[in-house]
C-alpha cells in the first residue's frame, strides 16, 4: 500500500513570496490533515478536511495561509505572502479509522 | 499554552538498556494518548497507545504507562537497540474530537 505522497520535499523561498505544498493522501482515506511542525516544537494541526469539507481550521493563520482539497482526494496548502517564522516542515496525514498516516513532509526555509 | 509537554529534549542510553520517554498533560478532556516515533526527513509514523481506561498497554519491547491523577504518561522500551534512536512525540486526544496535541518530542539515541 503506498502511503502519503507529499511535494515538494524542500522548498527555499524569500519573505513575502508565495509557494504552495502538495499532498496525495492513501486511497480511500476520507480524511486529511496539514499540520505544521517548527523546528524543537511537535506538529500543529492547521486544518482537517474530511471529503472536500473543512471540519477544523481554527489554527490556520487565514491572512496568509489556505487550502483546498477539490474532489476530496489531492490538497494543495498555500502560503501567501511567506513570513520568516513561516520556516518548518509541513506534514500532510491521513486517516480512515481514526488512525493517522504521515507524509515525509515538505521542510520550508523562508529566508 | 502547551497543553502536552516533554520536558527532556534529549535522551541517550546504552543499547540493551531500558529507555524511559516521559509526557505530562494539563487538559483533563484528553482520553486517549499516543506515541509516535520519527525518523529524520520522514513523517511520524505511530507506535504505541493508550485509552484513558487502562494504565499500562504493552506491545513487544514498547510499554506505555498513564497514571492519570498526576496526568503523566511514559513510554518504556526494553531493550533498547541502535535502531530506536529517533524523536520520539507524545500526543493527545480529547474525547469529543480527532485533533492530536502533540509534545514537543524527545530525541532518543541509542549507543551501541
Amino acid at each position: 500500500e503506498a502511503g502519503v505522497a507529499q511535494s515538494p520535499r524542500y522548498k527555499i523561498i524569500e519573505k513575502r513570496q508565495s509557494v504552495a505544498f502538495w499532498c496525495n493522501p492513501i486511497s480511500g482515506h476520507a480524511t486529511l490533515y496539514w499540520y505544521q511542525q517548527i523546528l524543537g516544537q511537535g506538529p500543529k494541526l492547521l486544518i482537517q478536511f474530511q471529503n472536500n469539507g473543512v471540519v477544523d481550521d481554527s489554527q490556520l493563520p487565514k491572512d496568509r495561509f489556505s487550502a483546498e482539497r477539490l474532489k476530496g482526494v489531492d490538497s494543495t496548502l498555500k502560503i501567501q505572502p511567506a513570513k520568516l517564522e513561516d520556516s518548518a516542515v509541513y506534514l500532510c496525514a491521513s486517516s480512515l479509522d481514526g488512525w493517522k498516516f504521515f507524509g515525509p513532509g515538505t521542510r520550508l526555509t523562508v529566508l | 499554552d502547551q497543553q502536552v509537554k516533554q520536558n527532556s529534549p534529549s535522551l541517550s542510553v546504552q543499547e540493551g538498556r531500558i529507555s524511559i520517554l516521559n509526557c505530562d498533560y494539563t487538559n483533563s478532556m484528553f482520553d486517549y494518548f499516543l506515541w509516535y516515533k520519527k525518523y529524520p526527513a520522514e513523517g511520524p509514523t505511530f507506535l504505541i497507545s493508550i485509552s484513558s481506561i487502562k494504565d499500562k498497554n504493552e506491545d513487544g519491547r514498547f510499554t506505555v504507562f498513564l497514571n492519570k491523577s498526576a496526568k503523566h504518561l511514559s513510554l518504556h522500551i526494553v531493550p533498547s537497540q541502535p535502531g530506536d534512536s529517533a524523536v520520539y512525540f507524545c500526543a493527545a486526544r480529547e474525547t469529543s474530537g480527532s485533533r492530536l496535541t502533540f509534545g514537543e518530542g524527545t530525541q532518543l539515541t541509542v549507543n551501541p
